[in-house]
């Protein structure tokens, strides 16, 4: 799997957007880019992925650039629940394959 | 729905115990990993079942280690004659069979168990 590099902490302003950057030059034609964060004492949690199309959820939007190199997570509007370690992970869709998380982006929403 | 449930939240025992770790994946998913997070550090897979099989246990740091799964969804985590080395938080994930390009293989985790090896 392609290797993901990410800035080690964000803070951000309440109410404000949350934009996280992820570099993956490294990337292959059939790997997706996936967004978990991990709030302190739980479980990673599912935000979004996807492939080459920019993708929006409930949770947040994901920005691809063309050439697929990087990415960016955007949180629209912050709250100071979404402090947490964002972590983008580049893999194949492959099931069955397991996640592998590294040490991501602490970003801290502050009021 | 329910998520993935994990139990104990906590556990404290003493170095040379065996423990169990218990993991209730989301009904109907087939797919099940165990993972483990030290203080500080990134998740470590461990081991990975489809149904009650497990395709890859590579993950498994010893011997000492095992898991098992039955009847596609519950599944232990043994470890014995546990280590000071092993104190970490045991995450427990599982994720739908679905078509390719969907959610397929996004995981769903639990919110783990603590342990504390003394």
């Amino acid at each position: 799997d392609a290797k993901t590099t990410q800035p080690t902490s964000m803070d951000c302003a309440e109410g404000r957007a949350a934009n996280l950057p992820c570099n993956h030059s490294t990337i292959s034609g059939n790997e997706y880019v996936y967004w978990y964060r991990q709030i302190h004492s739980q479980g990673p949690q599912y935000i979004i992925h996807g492939l080459k199309n920019n993708e929006t959820n409930e949770m947040a939007s994901l920005i691809i650039t063309e050439d697929r190199k990087s990415s960016t997570l955007i949180l629209p509007h912050a709250t100071l629940r979404d402090t947490a370690v964002y972590y983008c992970i580049v893999r194949v869709a492959n099931y069955g394959q397991n996640f592998v998380f590294g040490p991501g982006t602490r970003l801290s929403v502050l009021p | 729905g329910a998520g993935v449930s994990q139990s104990p939240s906590n556990k404290v025992t003493e170095k040379g115990k065996d423990v169990e770790l218990r993991c209730d994946p989301i009904s109907g998913h087939t797919a099940l990993y165990w993972y483990r997070q030290s203080l500080g550090q990134g998740l470590e897979f461990l081991i990975y079942f489809q149904g009650n099989s497990a395709p890859d246990k590579s993950g498994l740091p010893s011997d000492r280690f095992s898991a098992e799964r039955t009847g596609g969804s519950v599944s232990t985590l043994t470890i014995q004659r546990t280590q000071q080395e092993d104190s970490a938080v045991y995450l427990c994930a599982s994720s739908p069979k679905e078509l390719a390009g969907g959610r397929a293989d996004t995981q769903y985790f639990g919110p783990g168990t603590r342990l504390t090896v003394l």
